[in-house]
């Protein structure tokens, strides 16, 4: 089984701080992603990647970084934290394509407040 | 333009009873994937069933079938004799495959499902 693990399921931090939330994947996949979840608005993609460090953006980018250093492992950084990404973070992993029905496989997530 | 459009923010069905969440997508790329994911109170993501774009058949998988209309550019999730553990968010979700495997999944906004005994 594909194990995806967020380092954290709950998390607490303060406007202004950089924040950091690792993910990593155990079954050497090339795609990973970074997702958030909010009340009626599903998930959202923030950032992915496909390889080790590269990087492309997704559809909400702005305030977020990532960083691809090692191949199962995809951290994604909150420069300035504020109190609009309040969310649930969401990180998934996926095998490169063949015929491209591979799942996106997701870890538990990461609840994370920003006071 | 949104991509993947599910217009049920949420539904209550009786146990044992059969239910259809709604899911509406638009592409251009004849080639694509749908995905069907629930997801508990818990919060996890779990994989329920796939159907590619050149798929003949509609996908099966245990009491979940995914009804594909691609005239229609639907891809509803159908759920047979619902229990009360059926009783989660479900998402919707699409992959093109312009760029074959890198590409990610798009989801749409979510349906609440609750099961009634």
């Amino acid at each position: 089984d594909v194990k995806v693990t967020q380092s954290s399921r709950y998390l607490v931090k303060r406007t202004g701080e950089k924040v950091f939330l690792e993910c990593v994947q155990d079954m050497d996949h090339e795609n990973m992603f970074w997702y958030r979840q909010d009340p009626g608005l599903g998930l959202r993609l923030i950032y992915f990647s496909y390889d080790v460090k590269m990087k492309e953006k997704g559809d909400i980018p702005e305030g977020y970084s990532v960083s691809r250093e090692k191949k199962e492992r995809f951290s994604l950084i909150l420069e300035s934290a504020s109190t609009n990404q309040t969310s649930m973070y969401l990180c998934a992993s996926r095998a490169f394509g063949d015929r491209g029905n591979q799942p996106q496989h997701f870890g538990d997530g990461t609840r994370l407040s920003i006071l | 333009a949104q991509k993947i459009t599910q217009t049920q923010p949420g539904m209550f069905v009786q146990e044992k009873e059969a239910v259809t969440l709604d899911c509406t997508y638009d592409t251009s790329d004849p080639s694509y994937g749908l995905f069907w994911y629930k997801q508990p109170s818990s919060g996890e993501m779990i994989f329920l069933i796939y159907q590619g774009s050149y798929d003949q058949q509609n996908a099966t998988e245990g009491r979940y079938s995914l009804n594909f209309q691609k005239a229609r550019k639907s891809a509803n999730l159908v759920i047979s004799a619902s229990q009360l553990g059926d009783s989660a968010m479900y998402f919707c979700a699409m992959r093109e495959y312009r760029n074959s495997g890198n590409t990610p999944l798009v989801f749409g906004k979510g349906t609440r499902l609750s099961v009634i005994a």
